[in-house]
């Protein structure tokens, strides 16, 4: 039982690259999340997937897109990469979004040149 | 988004010193949470708390749901070194979660 598993665990991109970040949970839960973390701001809410099939726009979602692959796997894809986006990227996941715990991945170091 | 802030931003102390952190709102939550992140992993998530006025403990670790449903503080008693980390507040309402800026805590062997 590994939780929540993010690949990769370091990324470093040229501006206007593309990559897709991945996230995988094997607890059976309902909901996903991705987080972005940069230095004194806390986690900011990108995208979250209440259940397999949906997906909404969080507090910080422009530059990014998502896809609920399947009820274990939620990506985020950063179509054309912007310094802006360096960031620490953390994924979690809940039961449902009326969970109260969320756990989380051991997130994505993402720079972008 | 709703701004959840947190004080103090950093904390240095001496092992076995008490250690004491507070979060507030402008917005109710329903839940309030407090997570401990250690250097280069995701947050963890220490306790929980589900109704106004509620005290929990944890361990060494207390913390205690406003009556207002406005604020948060967390106490860890008795500090030792692996308590060094970040940890961040967290206020849940409807579908999302909000974080806290985060209390660096260091602590002095």
């Amino acid at each position: 039982n590994a939780g929540v598993t993010q690949t990769p665990k370091f990324q470093v991109l040229k501006t206007g690259q593309s990559m897709t970040l991945q996230c995988a949970q094997d607890m059976n839960h309902n909901s996903m999340y991705w987080y972005r973390q940069d230095p004194g701001m806390g986690l900011r809410l990108i995208y979250y997937s209440a259940s397999e099939g949906t997906t909404d726009k969080g507090e910080v979602p422009n530059g990014y897109n998502v896809s609920r692959l399947n009820k274990r796997e939620f990506s985020l894809r950063l179509e054309s990469a912007a310094p802006s986006q360096t960031s620490v990227y953390f994924c979690a996941s809940s039961e449902m979004t009326s969970s109260d715990t969320q756990y989380f991945g051991p997130g994505t170091r993402l720079t972008v040149l | 988004g709703q701004q959840l802030n947190q004080s103090p931003q950093s904390m240095f102390i001496q092992e076995g010193e008490d250690v004491s952190m507070n979060c507030t709102s402008s917005s109710i939550f329903n839940t309030w949470l407090w997570y401990k992140q250690d250097p280069g992993e995701g947050p963890v998530l220490l306790i929980a708390l589900y109704k106004a006025g509620e005290l929990t403990s944890n361990g060494r670790l207390t913390a205690q749901f406003g009556i207002t449903r406005k604020d948060s503080f967390l106490n860890i008693s008795a500090s030792i070194p692996s308590d060094v980390g970040i940890y961040f507040c967290a206020g849940h309402t409807g579908n999302q979660f909000y974080f806290g800026t985060g209390t660096s805590l260091t602590v002095i062997p």
